[in-house]
């Protein structure tokens, strides 16, 4: 079955350091794996997705996630982190077999930037 | 990227009335959507598959005849909740998938409080 996992519920980081929020994926055949932040009382924005290519995907605001396949992960990082940063980040992951467009979710970690 | 927009953003109703949401994909075409309920600092819930010009998936444990889904066009899907009661107060948001680009984009979501 597929899965994800993101491993923390919460990560404090102090502004200007560099983050990383953590999420590992189980799925059969290549995944497709995306990251999306959502801000108190919105919808979710878009990020980053990996779906071939560099294991190395840069995304907005100065994002980035790398797919390891050997370790199952997709973790987010930024080098220097934002106050405005502070959200909660959702790791999520499709299968590419069929039709199937659902997005299985982790249940995301809450970032806090600490001044 | 691209824009999906949710309407109310927020609504108050009485127990025993009913509440649409719309949900509409403004710059591009979405021939699927996706119906999501998140309860406060959790994870998002896949309630159901909005199909245009067909029956809605709903996700095991939805009951289809209380969340109704419409998707009458290629560019609208709405959420009726029916005979609303407290216990259906959530934020629900929607998203829909632009096919060209494998991301799906979400709305920025409906408070529903029924009181």
């Amino acid at each position: 079955a597929q899965s994800v996992a993101q491993p923390e519920d919460q990560v404090n980081v102090a502004e200007g350091n560099p983050l990383t929020v953590k999420c590992t994926y189980s799925v059969s055949g290549n995944p497709y794996l995306f990251w999306y932040v959502q801000y108190p009382n919105r919808g979710l924005q878009f990020l980053l997705k990996y779906i071939t290519g560099d294991n190395l995907v840069k995304g907005s605001y100065g994002f980035e996630a790398e797919f390891n396949k050997s370790q199952t992960s997709f973790h987010l990082k930024k080098p220097s982190a934002l106050v405005s940063d502070s959200a909660l980040y959702f790791c999520a992951v499709r299968g590419n077999a069929g039709n199937n467009r659902k997005l299985i979710w982790g249940l995301g970690t809450s970032l806090a930037v600490n001044p | 990227g691209a824009v999906v927009s949710q309407h109310p953003s927020w609504v108050i109703c009485k127990s025993g009335t009913s509440v649409k949401i719309e949900c509409r994909s403004l710059d591009f075409q979405a021939t699927t959507m996706f119906w999501y309920r998140q309860f406060p600092k959790q994870s998002l819930m896949l309630m159901a598959t909005s199909n245009e010009g067909s029956k809605a998936t709903y996700e095991q444990g939805v009951e289809k005849d209380k969340f109704l889904i419409n998707h009458a066009s290629l560019t609208l899907s709405t959420l009726t909740v029916t005979s609303a009661h407290p216990e259906d107060s959530s934020f629900y948001i929607c998203s829909a998938p632009w096919e060209s680009t494998d991301t799906q984009y979400f709305g920025p979501g409906t408070r529903l409080t029924v009181l």
